[in-house]
Protein backbone atom coordinates (compact mmCIF):
# COMPACT_ATOMS: atom_id res chain seq x y z
CA UNK A 1 0.00 0.00 0.00
CA UNK A 2 1.49 3.18 -1.06
CA UNK A 3 1.65 5.97 1.02
CA UNK A 4 1.09 9.48 0.22
CA UNK A 5 2.81 10.29 -3.22
CA UNK A 6 3.61 13.93 -3.99
CA UNK A 7 5.00 14.68 -7.34
CA UNK A 8 7.64 16.49 -8.47
CA UNK A 9 10.01 16.70 -5.26
CA UNK A 10 11.46 19.23 -6.59
CA UNK A 11 9.89 21.96 -9.13
CA UNK A 12 11.92 25.62 -10.41
CA UNK A 13 10.06 28.10 -11.97
CA UNK A 14 10.73 31.48 -12.92
CA UNK A 15 8.46 34.17 -12.03
CA UNK A 16 5.41 34.61 -13.76
CA UNK A 17 5.14 30.93 -14.80
CA UNK A 18 2.61 28.33 -13.41
CA UNK A 19 3.20 25.74 -10.89
CA UNK A 20 1.15 22.39 -10.50
CA UNK A 21 2.45 20.62 -7.81
CA UNK A 22 0.34 16.70 -7.40
CA UNK A 23 -0.85 14.93 -4.60
CA UNK A 24 -1.92 11.53 -4.60
CA UNK A 25 -3.47 10.09 -1.46
CA UNK A 26 -3.21 6.94 0.34
CA UNK A 27 -5.36 3.98 -1.51
CA UNK A 28 -8.77 4.44 0.48
CA UNK A 29 -8.50 8.14 1.27
CA UNK A 30 -10.55 10.30 0.17
CA UNK A 31 -9.19 13.50 2.33
CA UNK A 32 -6.58 15.73 1.22
CA UNK A 33 -4.92 18.36 2.61
CA UNK A 34 -2.29 20.89 1.60
CA UNK A 35 0.07 22.66 3.98
CA UNK A 36 2.70 24.80 3.37
CA UNK A 37 6.13 25.96 4.80
CA UNK A 38 7.76 28.84 3.78
CA UNK A 39 11.88 29.23 5.01
CA UNK A 40 12.50 29.64 7.98
CA UNK A 41 8.67 29.06 9.34
CA UNK A 42 6.07 26.18 10.43
CA UNK A 43 4.14 24.68 8.47
CA UNK A 44 0.62 26.70 7.57
CA UNK A 45 -2.79 25.14 6.71
CA UNK A 46 -3.92 26.08 3.00
CA UNK A 47 -6.54 23.94 2.11
CA UNK A 48 -8.84 21.21 2.56
CA UNK A 49 -10.52 19.22 -0.15
CA UNK A 50 -12.73 15.82 -0.25
CA UNK A 51 -13.40 14.20 -3.79
CA UNK A 52 -14.52 16.57 -5.82
CA UNK A 53 -15.28 19.35 -2.99
CA UNK A 54 -13.47 21.75 -1.21
CA UNK A 55 -14.53 21.85 2.02
CA UNK A 56 -11.94 24.81 3.76
CA UNK A 57 -9.74 27.16 1.70
CA UNK A 58 -9.47 29.90 5.05
CA UNK A 59 -5.60 29.07 4.58
CA UNK A 60 -4.88 29.66 0.88
CA UNK A 61 -4.36 33.33 -0.76
CA UNK A 62 -7.29 34.64 -2.36
CA UNK A 63 -5.50 35.44 -5.72
CA UNK A 64 -3.76 32.91 -8.08
CA UNK A 65 -3.85 30.00 -5.94
CA UNK A 66 -6.30 27.25 -6.48
CA UNK A 67 -6.44 23.67 -5.69
CA UNK A 68 -9.08 20.76 -6.85
CA UNK A 69 -9.23 16.81 -6.25
CA UNK A 70 -11.15 15.42 -8.94
CA UNK A 71 -13.62 12.05 -8.89
CA UNK A 72 -10.32 10.78 -11.11
CA UNK A 73 -6.83 11.49 -10.30
CA UNK A 74 -4.57 13.29 -7.83
CA UNK A 75 -5.44 16.57 -6.11
CA UNK A 76 -3.43 19.37 -7.80
CA UNK A 77 -2.28 22.24 -6.15
CA UNK A 78 -1.68 25.21 -8.75
CA UNK A 79 -0.14 28.58 -8.62
CA UNK A 80 -0.15 31.08 -11.21
CA UNK A 81 1.98 33.69 -11.86
CA UNK A 82 4.13 32.98 -9.44
CA UNK A 83 6.55 35.19 -7.13
CA UNK A 84 9.49 34.75 -5.56
CA UNK A 85 7.69 34.90 -2.23
CA UNK A 86 6.21 31.71 -3.23
CA UNK A 87 9.21 29.78 -2.79
CA UNK A 88 8.49 27.50 -0.09
CA UNK A 89 8.40 23.44 0.79
CA UNK A 90 4.25 22.39 0.25
CA UNK A 91 3.41 19.42 1.75
CA UNK A 92 0.37 17.11 1.05
CA UNK A 93 -1.50 14.84 3.98
CA UNK A 94 -4.08 12.66 3.75
CA UNK A 95 -6.88 10.42 5.96
CA UNK A 96 -9.56 8.52 5.36
CA UNK A 97 -12.19 9.95 7.20
CA UNK A 98 -11.51 13.44 7.57
CA UNK A 99 -14.17 15.78 9.37
CA UNK A 100 -14.66 15.63 13.18
CA UNK A 101 -13.23 12.47 12.90
CA UNK A 102 -9.28 12.68 13.84
CA UNK A 103 -7.69 10.28 12.94
CA UNK A 104 -3.92 9.85 11.91
CA UNK A 105 -3.03 11.85 8.95
CA UNK A 106 -0.11 10.11 5.92
CA UNK A 107 2.15 13.17 4.70
CA UNK A 108 3.67 13.25 1.69
CA UNK A 109 7.33 14.05 1.12
CA UNK A 110 6.54 17.47 -0.08
CA UNK A 111 7.16 19.49 -3.17
CA UNK A 112 9.89 21.74 -2.90
CA UNK A 113 9.21 24.71 -4.69
CA UNK A 114 12.21 27.22 -6.24
CA UNK A 115 10.94 30.44 -8.07
CA UNK A 116 13.93 32.07 -9.65
CA UNK B 1 0.96 35.03 20.48
CA UNK B 2 0.50 31.56 18.72
CA UNK B 3 -1.70 29.40 19.29
CA UNK B 4 0.57 26.28 19.83
CA UNK B 5 3.88 27.31 21.60
CA UNK B 6 6.98 24.62 21.72
CA UNK B 7 9.54 24.43 23.86
CA UNK B 8 12.65 24.21 22.97
CA UNK B 9 13.05 25.82 19.37
CA UNK B 10 16.73 24.20 19.58
CA UNK B 11 17.62 20.93 21.78
CA UNK B 12 21.29 19.70 21.67
CA UNK B 13 22.32 16.25 22.86
CA UNK B 14 24.60 13.60 23.60
CA UNK B 15 23.63 10.18 22.53
CA UNK B 16 22.03 8.36 25.51
CA UNK B 17 20.34 11.27 27.08
CA UNK B 18 16.64 11.49 28.44
CA UNK B 19 14.89 14.45 26.01
CA UNK B 20 11.88 15.93 26.84
CA UNK B 21 9.99 18.67 24.22
CA UNK B 22 6.90 20.87 25.24
CA UNK B 23 4.07 22.21 23.46
CA UNK B 24 1.03 24.28 24.93
CA UNK B 25 -1.65 25.07 23.31
CA UNK B 26 -4.49 28.11 23.80
CA UNK B 27 -7.30 26.75 22.22
CA UNK B 28 -9.66 23.49 22.84
CA UNK B 29 -8.27 20.52 21.04
CA UNK B 30 -10.17 17.23 19.79
CA UNK B 31 -6.76 15.75 19.25
CA UNK B 32 -3.01 16.56 19.56
CA UNK B 33 -0.20 15.59 17.05
CA UNK B 34 3.27 14.84 17.20
CA UNK B 35 5.12 14.81 13.87
CA UNK B 36 8.96 13.91 13.14
CA UNK B 37 10.71 16.25 10.13
CA UNK B 38 13.27 14.32 8.60
CA UNK B 39 16.88 16.60 7.52
CA UNK B 40 15.41 15.46 3.76
CA UNK B 41 11.94 16.92 4.75
CA UNK B 42 9.60 14.29 4.93
CA UNK B 43 6.95 14.22 7.39
CA UNK B 44 6.37 11.29 9.64
CA UNK B 45 3.37 11.30 12.30
CA UNK B 46 4.42 10.00 15.71
CA UNK B 47 1.06 10.15 18.03
CA UNK B 48 -2.27 11.45 18.12
CA UNK B 49 -3.55 11.60 21.16
CA UNK B 50 -6.67 13.18 22.99
CA UNK B 51 -6.10 12.36 26.61
CA UNK B 52 -3.32 10.69 29.03
CA UNK B 53 -0.08 9.05 27.29
CA UNK B 54 0.67 6.52 24.14
CA UNK B 55 4.63 4.45 23.88
CA UNK B 56 5.99 3.72 20.91
CA UNK B 57 9.31 1.99 21.46
CA UNK B 58 11.45 4.56 22.84
CA UNK B 59 9.03 7.33 22.05
CA UNK B 60 6.45 8.97 25.30
CA UNK B 61 3.79 11.03 24.36
CA UNK B 62 1.49 12.26 27.39
CA UNK B 63 -1.00 15.21 26.83
CA UNK B 64 -3.18 17.35 29.96
CA UNK B 65 -5.90 18.53 28.55
CA UNK B 66 -7.03 20.64 32.02
CA UNK B 67 -3.00 22.38 31.37
CA UNK B 68 -3.31 22.49 27.82
CA UNK B 69 0.32 20.88 27.60
CA UNK B 70 1.51 18.15 26.17
CA UNK B 71 5.34 16.76 26.05
CA UNK B 72 6.86 14.41 23.84
CA UNK B 73 9.99 12.20 25.49
CA UNK B 74 12.58 10.12 24.00
CA UNK B 75 14.79 7.38 26.08
CA UNK B 76 17.67 6.64 25.26
CA UNK B 77 18.57 9.34 22.29
CA UNK B 78 20.57 8.28 19.60
CA UNK B 79 22.03 10.27 17.03
CA UNK B 80 19.35 9.02 14.38
CA UNK B 81 16.75 10.78 16.38
CA UNK B 82 17.94 14.45 14.98
CA UNK B 83 15.18 15.57 13.43
CA UNK B 84 12.61 18.34 14.16
CA UNK B 85 9.98 17.75 16.15
CA UNK B 86 6.60 19.22 15.30
CA UNK B 87 3.24 19.39 17.47
CA UNK B 88 0.00 20.26 15.85
CA UNK B 89 -3.63 20.55 16.68
CA UNK B 90 -7.16 19.64 16.19
CA UNK B 91 -9.00 22.62 17.28
CA UNK B 92 -12.43 21.45 18.15
CA UNK B 93 -13.94 23.82 15.60
CA UNK B 94 -11.80 23.08 12.45
CA UNK B 95 -12.33 19.20 12.41
CA UNK B 96 -9.02 17.71 11.22
CA UNK B 97 -7.37 20.69 10.17
CA UNK B 98 -3.98 20.97 11.93
CA UNK B 99 -2.13 24.17 13.39
CA UNK B 100 1.18 23.49 14.09
CA UNK B 101 3.95 25.14 16.49
CA UNK B 102 7.02 25.73 14.67
CA UNK B 103 8.81 22.79 15.58
CA UNK B 104 11.52 21.76 17.98
CA UNK B 105 15.57 21.25 16.25
CA UNK B 106 17.01 18.15 17.82
CA UNK B 107 19.95 17.46 17.35
CA UNK B 108 21.83 14.14 18.92
CA UNK B 109 25.74 13.42 19.52
CA UNK B 110 27.30 10.81 19.18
Amino acid sequence: NAGVMQNPRHLVRRRGQEARLRCSPMKGHSHVYWYRQLPEEGLKFMVYLQKENIIDESGMPKERFSAEFPKEGPSILRIQQVVRGDSAAYFCASSRNGGRINEKLFFGSGTQLSVL
Amino acid sequence: KNEVEQSPQNLTAQEGEFITINCSYSVGISALHWLQQHPGGGIVSLFMLSSGKKKHGRLIATINIQEKHSSLHITASHPRDSAVYICAVSAETSGSRLTFGEGTQLTVNP
